[in-house]
C-alpha cells in the first residue's frame, strides 16, 4: 500500500533552518511528483511547492522562492523540503503529499509539527 | 494570481440535512477544482476531484459540481462522522495550487 511517512517534530530557533523528509513506499517513485502543503495553528492550508521526482524540476509557491528547496533520493525513495530563515510564523504541520497525475493529491503523510521559539 | 473564495467559513447543521459549501475563483478554471475533508490533527483526504468526480472509496452522499468560477459541494446527508473541515483546491495553473479558506462543518 501506498505510503508517506515523515520526519519527526522539531524545535528550531528564528533564523535557523529545518529539512523534513518524505519517505515513499507502495509504488514507482519516479513516476508521481510530490507536493509540500503546510497549516499553521487554527489556519487553513498552504500550498509551498512542488517537485517531480523524475527529474527533480520544482516549482516553488512565490511567497517561498529564495528560501525553500526541494529535493529527491531516489535511492531511498525519499523526498526532503529545507525552509531557511525561520521565521516565527513559520510556525506550522508540514505535510508531504503525492500528486496523482496531473492534478490532485491522493495520498498524505502524517504530517511533522515545526515550531519555531527563541 | 487565482483567488479562491469559499463559504460559508463554518456551518452547523442536523444530522441527516442537506449541506452545501461554494467555492468561487477569481477567474474561469474550467472544472480545475478538488475538495478534501480534514478531521482535527489529521492530514487533508480527497473526496472530488475535477470539480464532480468522486474519489474511489468515498461515499456517495459527497458531490461537486460547477465550472468556470463557481463550483458547489454538497453533502446529501450530514453524517456524525462528516464533522470535519473542507477545503477547495485550484489548479488552474499546473504545477501550481491555491486552497480556499476552508468551511468548518459542525453537528448542531
Amino acid at each position: 500500500q501506498v505510503q508517506l511517512v515523515q520526519s519527526g517534530a522539531e524545535v528550531k530557533k528564528p533564523g535557523a533552518s529545518v529539512k523534513v523528509s518524505c519517505k515513499t513506499s507502495g509504488y514507482t517513485f519516479i513516476r508521481y511528483a510530490i507536493t509540500w502543503v503546510r497549516q499553521a495553528p487554527g489556519q487553513g492550508l498552504e500550498w509551498m511547492g512542488w517537485i517531480s521526482a523524475y527529474n527533480g524540476q520544482t516549482n516553488y509557491a512565490q511567497k517561498f522562492q529564495g528560501r525553500v528547496t526541494m529535493t529527491t533520493d531516489t535511492s531511498t525513495s525519499t523526498v526532503y523540503m529545507e525552509l531557511r530563515s525561520l521565521r516565527s510564523d513559520d510556525t506550522a504541520v508540514y505535510y508531504c503529499a503525492r500528486v496523482e497525475d496531473p492534478s490532485y493529491f491522493d495520498y498524505w503523510g502524517q504530517g511533522t509539527l515545526v515550531t519555531v521559539s527563541s | 494570481d487565482i483567488q479562491m473564495t469559499q463559504s460559508p467559513s463554518s456551518l452547523s447543521a442536523s444530522v441527516g440535512d442537506r449541506v452545501t459549501i461554494t467555492c468561487q475563483a477569481s477567474q474561469d478554471i474550467s472544472n480545475y477544482l478538488n475538495w478534501y475533508q480534514q478531521k482535527p490533527g489529521k492530514a487533508p483526504k480527497l473526496l472530488i476531484y475535477d470539480a464532480s468526480n468522486l474519489e474511489t472509496g468515498v461515499p456517495s452522499r459527497f458531490s461537486g459540481s460547477g465550472s468556470g468560477t463557481d463550483f458547489t459541494f454538497t453533502i446529501s446527508s450530514l453524517q456524525p462522522e462528516d464533522i470535519a473541515t473542507y477545503y477547495c483546491q485550484q489548479y488552474d495553473n499546473l504545477p501550481t495550487w491555491t486552497f480556499g479558506q476552508g468551511t468548518k462543518v459542525e453537528i448542531k
